[in-house]
């Protein structure tokens, strides 16, 4: 079973530029997550998608993030304006469909370094 | 509200010895539990999780974890460090939809 992918693994930019991170989850999950991970912290939950409605939201900074999930497939973050806050990893992850409390399928992360 | 402490941002041990890493949680009902690990440069995998039943939990790579509910705890153990347990180990719980992680704790291996 192909796990969750991420694209692209690194990136580096300029403050005020913008960025996008694609996410392709595990065929069949139909939650999807993503996590902004800042150097020796936990992982925090940014947004969550069930199918390609919105679950949760509420950790976005919705001035400068957006995502989508079009079809309840694969998924975009993007930011726009980027500061050097931003700089972390960004980790999508899936899990399966209609179920609480499973665990979380993750993919290796894209690395952002804003400078 | 839910959340999730781990005590020691940092541990070490030698190869060969015990490993106990702290995992508190607050909820206000009885909550699901996991315990992920990182290794560098890479997502999340599952060690093993809580979700009913027996309060020990076995999970993969020899570690396993005790649910206490009067201490509200879930730690993470294994008999024998190996060099290749090395990495960082993440406490998380869930509710419903809503998962907390802690902050994590980088477990140091040393020959």
């Amino acid at each position: 079973e192909a796990g969750v992918a991420q694209s692209p693994r690194y990136k580096i930019i300029e403050k005020r530029q913008s960025v996008a991170f694609w996410c392709n989850p595990i065929s069949g999950h139909a939650t999807l997550y993503w996590y902004q991970q800042i150097l020796g912290q936990g992982p925090k939950l940014l947004i969550q998608f069930q199918n390609n409605g919105v679950v949760d939201d509420s950790q976005l900074p919705k001035d400068r993030f957006s995502a989508e999930r079009l079809k309840g497939v694969d998924s975009t973050l993007k930011i726009q304006p980027a500061k050097l806050e931003d700089s972390a990893v960004y980790l999508c992850a899936s899990s399966p469909q209609g179920q609480e409390n499973t665990e979380a399928f993750f993919g290796q992360g894209t690395r952002l370094t804003v400078v | 509200a839910q959340s999730v402490t781990q005590l020691g941002s940092h541990v070490s041990v030698s190869e060969g010895a015990l490993v106990l890493l702290r995992c508190n949680y607050s909820s206000s009902v009885p909550p699901y539990l996991f315990w992920y690990v990182q290794y560098p440069n890479q997502g999340l995998q599952l060690l093993l999780k809580y979700t009913t039943g027996a309060t020990l939990v076995k999970g993969i790579n020899g570690f396993e974890a005790e649910f206490k509910k009067s201490e509200t705890s879930f730690h993470l153990t294994k008999p024998s460090a190996h060099m290749s347990d090395a990495a960082e180990y993440f406490c998380a719980v869930s509710r419903g939809f809503k998962t907390i992680f802690g902050a994590g704790t980088r477990l140091f291996v040393k020959a």
